[in-house]
C-alpha cells in the first residue's frame, strides 16, 4: 500500500531555515509528481509547489517563490522541502502528497513547523 | 488565482440527516474540483474528484455534483464518522487552491 512518511516536528527561531522529509513507499515514486502543502492553525490548505521526480523539474507557489526548495531523492524515495527566512506565518503543519492527474491521493501525516523567538 | 468560497462555514446536524454543502469558484473550472475530508490532527482524505466520481473505498452516501463555478458535496445519512471539516479543491490551474472549509459538527 502506498505510505508517505514524513520527518518530526520543528522548532525555528524567526529567520532560520526548515528542512522536511517524506518518505514513500508502496508505488513507482519516478512515476507521480509530489507536491508539498502547508496549512496554518484553523485555515484551508495551502499549495506550496510541486517535483516531478522522472523529469526533475520543480514548479512553486507565487507567494514562495525564492524562499522554498523541493528536492528528490529517486533512488531512495524520499522528497524534501526546504523553506528559509522563516517567519511567525510560516507555522504550521506541512504536509507531502502525491499528485494524481492535479489532485492529492495521498499524503504524508503532517509535519509541525513552529516558528517562534 | 481562482478564489474558492464554501457555504455554510458550519453546520450541526444529527446522525441520519442529509447535508448538503456548496462550493464556488471565482471563474468556471470545468469540472476540475476535488472534495476532502479532514479530521482534527489528520491529512485531509480525498473523497470526490472530477466533482462527481467517488474515490475508491470512499463510502457511496457520499456524493458530489456541479460544474463551472458551483458545486456540491452532499452526505445522503450523516454517521458518526462523518463529522469533520470538508474542504474543496480546485484543480484547473496553478496555483492550486482550497476553499476555506465546512466544518460538519454534533447537533
Amino acid at each position: 500500500q502506498v505510505q508517505m512518511v514524513q520527518s518530526g516536528a520543528e522548532v525555528k527561531r524567526p529567520g532560520a531555515s526548515v528542512k522536511l522529509s517524506c518518505k514513500t513507499s508502496g508505488y513507482s515514486f519516478t512515476s507521480f509528481v509530489i507536491h508539498w502543502l502547508r496549512q496554518a492553525p484553523g485555515q484551508r490548505p495551502e499549495w506550496m509547489g510541486w517535483h516531478n521526480p522522472e523529469l526533475g523539474s520543480t514548479y512553486y507557489s507565487y507567494q514562495l517563490r525564492g524562499r522554498v526548495a523541493i528536492t528528490v531523492d529517486t533512488s531512495a524515495a524520499e522528497a524534501f522541502v526546504e523553506l528559509n527566512s522563516l517567519t511567525s506565518d510560516d507555522t504550521g503543519i506541512y504536509f507531502c502528497a502525491r499528485e494524481r492527474g492535479g489532485l492529492f491521493d495521498h499524503w504524508g501525516q503532517g509535519s509541525l513547523v513552529t516558528v517562534s523567538s | 488565482d481562482i478564489q474558492m468560497t464554501q457555504s455554510p462555514s458550519t453546520l450541526s446536524a444529527s446522525v441520519g440527516d442529509r447535508v448538503t454543502i456548496t462550493c464556488r469558484a471565482s471563474q468556471s473550472i470545468s469540472r476540475w474540483l476535488a472534495w476532502y475530508q479532514q479530521k482534527p490532527g489528520k491529512a485531509p482524505r480525498l473523497l470526490i474528484y472530477k466533482a462527481s466520481n467517488l474515490e475508491g473505498g470512499v463510502s457511496s452516501r457520499f456524493s458530489g455534483s456541479g460544474s463551472e463555478t458551483e458545486f456540491t458535496l452532499t452526505i445522503s445519512s450523516l454517521q458518526p464518522e462523518d463529522f469533520a471539516t470538508y474542504y474543496c479543491q480546485q484543480y484547473n490551474s496553478y496555483p492550486l487552491t482550497f476553499g476555506p472549509g465546512t466544518k460538519v459538527a454534533i447537533k
